[in-house]
């Protein structure tokens, strides 16, 4: 079955520390991985992907992230994180879905990032 | 929210009673899709449309039904509302011009059956 996972529910940081949250994935051929911000009462925001070619990532307000094939794992990064950086973050993967013939967004189930003044 | 409005914002509606979530968007994609996010799951895909008149089932499908008459309109119709139907839905819209597969999304409808 193709998947992805985000093994972290919560993830609390200090401000101005780097951060990560966690993103590992299962699918056939190559992914398509994407990360996706949800501030409080709002739609998902996209934040970067990868299709091809470098590993690292980089995406918007400062954020990155590195595709590392052999772990299966596309973990977000930023080097000092903000107050404002508290949010929900979704790591996604381009899949068949089981009920399709077409490739569509499987998305993990979240992780809710607390950045602590 | 990339030009994209849901009506209504909010709804709360009783077991049994049909209800119409409606997405628009303002910048003719050709890929539509409606999603529902719930605690502990992410969101899953419910319907998506690739043109008008053309749509598909996604993951969660079962008591939903979608219909596309216009380019700019996507509604999704739970026929008879239940209270697992409680949910926060989304629509989303993919822009294939530059082939690059994101989707972006609008803000949202919270719905509640009582």
């Amino acid at each position: 079955a193709q998947s992805v996972a985000q093994p972290e529910d919560q993830v609390n940081v200090a401000e101005g520390n780097p951060l990560t949250v966690k993103c590992t994935y299962s699918v056939s051929g190559n992914p398509y991985l994407f990360w996706y911000v949800q501030y409080p009462n709002r739609g998902l925001q996209f934040l970067l992907k990868y299709i091809t070619g470098d590993n690292l990532v980089k995406g918007s307000y400062g954020f990155e992230a590195e595709f590392n094939k052999s772990q299966t794992s596309f973990h977000l990064k930023k080097p000092s994180a903000l107050v404002s950086d508290s949010a929900l973050y979704f790591c996604a993967v381009r899949a068949l879905i089981s009920s399709g013939s077409a490739r569509q967004l499987t998305f993990g189930s979240g992780t809710q990032l607390t950045v602590l003044p | 929210d990339a030009g994209i409005t849901q009506s209504p914002r909010h709804k709360v509606t009783e077991t049994g009673t049909p209800v119409t979530l409606r997405c628009h968007q303002t910048e003719n994609h050709r890929y539509m899709y409606w999603y529902r996010q719930d605690p502990g799951h992410g969101l899953r895909l419910i319907h998506y449309s690739y043109g008008v008149k053309d749509t598909d089932k996604g993951e969660v499908s079962d008591g939903y039904s979608v219909s596309r008459s216009k380019t700019e309109d996507f509604l999704l119709t739970l026929e008879s509302a239940t209270s697992s139907q409680t949910s926060v839905y989304f629509c989303a819209i993919k822009n294939v011009q530059d082939m690059t597969y994101e989707q972006y999304f609008g803000p949202g409808t919270r719905l509640t059956v009582t």
